[in-house]
Protein backbone atom coordinates (compact mmCIF):
# COMPACT_ATOMS: atom_id res chain seq x y z
CA UNK A 1 0.00 0.00 0.00
CA UNK A 2 0.99 3.53 -0.35
CA UNK A 3 3.26 4.84 2.48
CA UNK A 4 4.05 8.24 2.65
CA UNK A 5 7.77 9.35 4.71
CA UNK A 6 8.59 12.63 5.76
CA UNK A 7 11.97 14.07 6.76
CA UNK A 8 13.07 15.52 9.27
CA UNK A 9 11.34 13.83 12.43
CA UNK A 10 12.33 17.26 14.54
CA UNK A 11 13.87 20.68 13.64
CA UNK A 12 14.54 22.92 15.96
CA UNK A 13 15.41 26.85 14.74
CA UNK A 14 16.52 29.98 16.09
CA UNK A 15 13.65 32.78 15.25
CA UNK A 16 14.06 34.27 11.71
CA UNK A 17 16.25 31.04 10.39
CA UNK A 18 14.15 28.99 7.53
CA UNK A 19 12.79 25.77 7.82
CA UNK A 20 11.88 22.57 5.58
CA UNK A 21 10.34 19.49 5.20
CA UNK A 22 10.08 16.81 2.81
CA UNK A 23 8.22 14.40 1.56
CA UNK A 24 8.43 11.15 -0.37
CA UNK A 25 5.58 8.20 -1.74
CA UNK A 26 6.31 5.00 -2.18
CA UNK A 27 3.43 5.37 -4.93
CA UNK A 28 2.09 8.58 -7.11
CA UNK A 29 -0.21 10.96 -5.39
CA UNK A 30 -3.24 12.24 -7.10
CA UNK A 31 -3.39 14.74 -4.00
CA UNK A 32 -1.22 15.70 -1.60
CA UNK A 33 -2.17 18.10 1.62
CA UNK A 34 -0.31 19.64 4.44
CA UNK A 35 -1.87 20.08 7.80
CA UNK A 36 -0.43 21.68 10.67
CA UNK A 37 -0.79 20.84 14.45
CA UNK A 38 -0.26 22.41 17.49
CA UNK A 39 0.81 20.76 20.57
CA UNK A 40 -2.15 19.79 22.61
CA UNK A 41 -4.57 20.26 19.45
CA UNK A 42 -5.55 18.68 16.41
CA UNK A 43 -4.53 19.23 12.79
CA UNK A 44 -5.76 22.02 10.53
CA UNK A 45 -5.62 21.86 7.10
CA UNK A 46 -3.12 24.18 5.71
CA UNK A 47 -2.82 23.30 1.14
CA UNK A 48 -3.38 20.89 -0.95
CA UNK A 49 -1.56 20.13 -4.17
CA UNK A 50 -2.69 18.04 -7.15
CA UNK A 51 -0.60 19.21 -10.09
CA UNK A 52 2.39 18.32 -11.18
CA UNK A 53 4.87 20.58 -10.53
CA UNK A 54 2.83 22.42 -8.53
CA UNK A 55 4.01 25.36 -6.53
CA UNK A 56 1.81 27.44 -3.87
CA UNK A 57 3.01 30.20 -1.50
CA UNK A 58 1.17 31.06 1.84
CA UNK A 59 2.23 34.16 2.93
CA UNK A 60 5.97 32.72 4.33
CA UNK A 61 5.21 29.39 3.33
CA UNK A 62 5.91 27.82 0.14
CA UNK A 63 4.35 24.36 -0.51
CA UNK A 64 6.00 22.02 -3.45
CA UNK A 65 4.70 19.49 -5.33
CA UNK A 66 7.46 17.54 -7.69
CA UNK A 67 7.07 17.21 -11.29
CA UNK A 68 6.39 12.78 -10.89
CA UNK A 69 4.06 13.64 -8.07
CA UNK A 70 5.77 11.44 -5.10
CA UNK A 71 7.33 13.84 -3.43
CA UNK A 72 6.88 17.34 -1.94
CA UNK A 73 8.11 19.58 0.27
CA UNK A 74 7.15 22.66 2.65
CA UNK A 75 9.33 25.60 3.02
CA UNK A 76 8.74 28.50 5.90
CA UNK A 77 10.76 31.88 5.28
CA UNK A 78 12.05 33.46 8.50
CA UNK A 79 10.36 31.39 11.36
CA UNK A 80 8.10 32.62 13.74
CA UNK A 81 7.67 31.48 17.47
CA UNK A 82 4.17 31.00 15.92
CA UNK A 83 5.33 28.05 13.69
CA UNK A 84 6.00 25.79 16.36
CA UNK A 85 3.95 22.76 16.14
CA UNK A 86 4.22 19.69 13.87
CA UNK A 87 3.55 19.76 10.00
CA UNK A 88 2.33 16.59 8.85
CA UNK A 89 2.03 15.84 4.92
CA UNK A 90 -0.69 13.26 3.60
CA UNK A 91 -1.40 11.15 0.45
CA UNK A 92 -5.06 11.08 -0.54
CA UNK A 93 -5.84 7.34 -0.94
CA UNK A 94 -8.18 5.77 -3.72
CA UNK A 95 -10.99 5.85 -0.57
CA UNK A 96 -10.49 9.58 0.47
CA UNK A 97 -8.95 8.48 3.34
CA UNK A 98 -5.21 10.48 4.35
CA UNK A 99 -1.93 8.26 4.81
CA UNK A 100 -0.26 10.38 7.17
CA UNK A 101 3.62 10.74 7.03
CA UNK A 102 5.33 10.74 10.24
CA UNK A 103 5.61 14.32 10.69
CA UNK A 104 8.08 17.10 11.31
CA UNK A 105 7.77 18.86 14.40
CA UNK A 106 9.46 22.14 14.41
CA UNK A 107 10.75 23.95 17.64
CA UNK A 108 11.48 28.30 17.22
CA UNK A 109 13.76 29.42 19.51
CA UNK A 110 13.24 33.34 20.02
CA UNK B 1 -17.68 27.05 8.19
CA UNK B 2 -16.96 23.40 8.30
CA UNK B 3 -16.95 23.02 11.72
CA UNK B 4 -16.34 19.31 13.79
CA UNK B 5 -17.42 18.56 17.09
CA UNK B 6 -16.32 15.59 19.26
CA UNK B 7 -17.57 14.63 22.40
CA UNK B 8 -16.19 13.98 25.22
CA UNK B 9 -12.88 15.60 25.01
CA UNK B 10 -11.30 13.49 27.36
CA UNK B 11 -12.64 10.49 29.14
CA UNK B 12 -11.35 8.27 31.89
CA UNK B 13 -12.79 4.23 32.05
CA UNK B 14 -12.10 1.35 33.95
CA UNK B 15 -10.91 -2.37 32.32
CA UNK B 16 -13.93 -3.89 30.25
CA UNK B 17 -16.16 -0.99 29.95
CA UNK B 18 -17.03 0.56 27.14
CA UNK B 19 -16.43 3.68 25.62
CA UNK B 20 -19.09 5.85 23.34
CA UNK B 21 -17.12 8.96 21.03
CA UNK B 22 -19.41 11.30 19.14
CA UNK B 23 -18.02 12.97 15.90
CA UNK B 24 -20.50 15.92 14.42
CA UNK B 25 -20.14 17.84 11.62
CA UNK B 26 -21.97 21.30 13.02
CA UNK B 27 -22.14 23.45 9.62
CA UNK B 28 -22.23 20.83 6.57
CA UNK B 29 -23.25 17.39 6.18
CA UNK B 30 -20.46 14.43 5.51
CA UNK B 31 -21.06 11.57 3.67
CA UNK B 32 -17.82 10.49 4.60
CA UNK B 33 -15.80 10.84 7.66
CA UNK B 34 -12.73 8.89 9.29
CA UNK B 35 -11.19 7.83 12.24
CA UNK B 36 -7.89 7.72 13.39
CA UNK B 37 -5.71 6.91 16.10
CA UNK B 38 -2.32 9.09 17.76
CA UNK B 39 -0.60 7.95 20.11
CA UNK B 40 2.07 10.98 21.77
CA UNK B 41 4.53 12.36 19.49
CA UNK B 42 3.55 10.19 16.79
CA UNK B 43 1.47 10.44 13.34
CA UNK B 44 -2.18 9.93 13.05
CA UNK B 45 -3.26 6.30 12.41
CA UNK B 46 -6.39 5.45 9.86
CA UNK B 47 -8.60 3.31 11.65
CA UNK B 48 -11.45 3.34 9.24
CA UNK B 49 -13.80 5.16 6.75
CA UNK B 50 -17.51 5.62 7.82
CA UNK B 51 -20.11 6.15 5.62
CA UNK B 52 -23.57 7.26 6.32
CA UNK B 53 -25.82 4.17 5.44
CA UNK B 54 -23.37 1.47 5.13
CA UNK B 55 -21.04 0.00 7.06
CA UNK B 56 -17.53 1.09 8.41
CA UNK B 57 -14.00 -0.07 6.02
CA UNK B 58 -11.46 -0.87 8.19
CA UNK B 59 -7.81 -0.78 7.94
CA UNK B 60 -5.87 -4.20 8.18
CA UNK B 61 -5.47 -4.79 11.98
CA UNK B 62 -8.26 -2.85 13.30
CA UNK B 63 -10.43 -4.96 14.80
CA UNK B 64 -14.16 -4.23 13.68
CA UNK B 65 -15.87 -6.26 17.05
CA UNK B 66 -13.46 -4.32 19.30
CA UNK B 67 -13.83 -0.27 17.41
CA UNK B 68 -17.48 -0.70 16.61
CA UNK B 69 -18.46 2.50 14.11
CA UNK B 70 -22.30 4.05 12.85
CA UNK B 71 -22.64 6.74 10.75
CA UNK B 72 -26.26 6.98 11.18
CA UNK B 73 -26.76 10.19 9.67
CA UNK B 74 -24.64 12.73 7.81
CA UNK B 75 -23.88 14.62 10.76
CA UNK B 76 -22.81 12.44 12.99
CA UNK B 77 -20.67 9.24 13.63
CA UNK B 78 -19.69 7.29 16.54
CA UNK B 79 -16.67 5.35 17.13
CA UNK B 80 -17.56 2.64 20.78
CA UNK B 81 -14.72 1.39 22.05
CA UNK B 82 -15.72 -2.23 23.28
CA UNK B 83 -14.23 -3.77 26.42
CA UNK B 84 -11.51 -1.33 26.82
CA UNK B 85 -8.49 -2.31 27.67
CA UNK B 86 -5.03 -0.18 28.76
CA UNK B 87 -3.24 -0.73 25.79
CA UNK B 88 -6.12 1.27 24.06
CA UNK B 89 -5.52 4.18 25.76
CA UNK B 90 -4.77 7.28 22.97
CA UNK B 91 -5.97 9.87 21.50
CA UNK B 92 -9.02 9.49 18.96
CA UNK B 93 -9.24 11.73 16.08
CA UNK B 94 -12.39 11.99 13.80
CA UNK B 95 -12.18 13.86 10.39
CA UNK B 96 -15.15 14.44 7.96
CA UNK B 97 -15.01 15.50 4.13
CA UNK B 98 -16.91 18.46 3.08
CA UNK B 99 -16.39 17.26 -0.70
CA UNK B 100 -16.81 19.98 -2.95
CA UNK B 101 -13.45 21.30 -4.86
CA UNK B 102 -11.29 19.97 -2.37
CA UNK B 103 -10.61 16.85 -0.48
CA UNK B 104 -9.70 18.57 2.53
CA UNK B 105 -10.59 17.26 5.85
CA UNK B 106 -11.99 18.85 9.31
CA UNK B 107 -10.60 17.31 12.20
CA UNK B 108 -12.31 17.23 15.19
CA UNK B 109 -10.71 18.22 18.56
CA UNK B 110 -10.16 14.61 19.41
CA UNK B 111 -10.52 12.64 22.32
CA UNK B 112 -8.45 11.61 24.93
CA UNK B 113 -9.15 7.99 26.61
CA UNK B 114 -7.38 6.89 28.92
CA UNK B 115 -8.29 3.06 30.25
CA UNK B 116 -7.57 2.21 34.11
Amino acid sequence: GQQVMQIPQYQHVQEGEDFTTYCNSSTTLSNIQWYKQRPGGHPVFLIQLVKSGEVKKQKRLTFQFGEAKKNSSLHITATQTTDVGTYFCAGLNSGYALNFGKGTSLLVTP
Amino acid sequence: GAVVSQHPSWVICKSGTSVKIECRSLDFQATTMFWYRQFPKQSLMLMATSNEGSKATYEQGVEKDKFLINHASLTLSTLTVTSAHPEDSSFYICSAGAWGKSYEQYFGPGTRLTVT
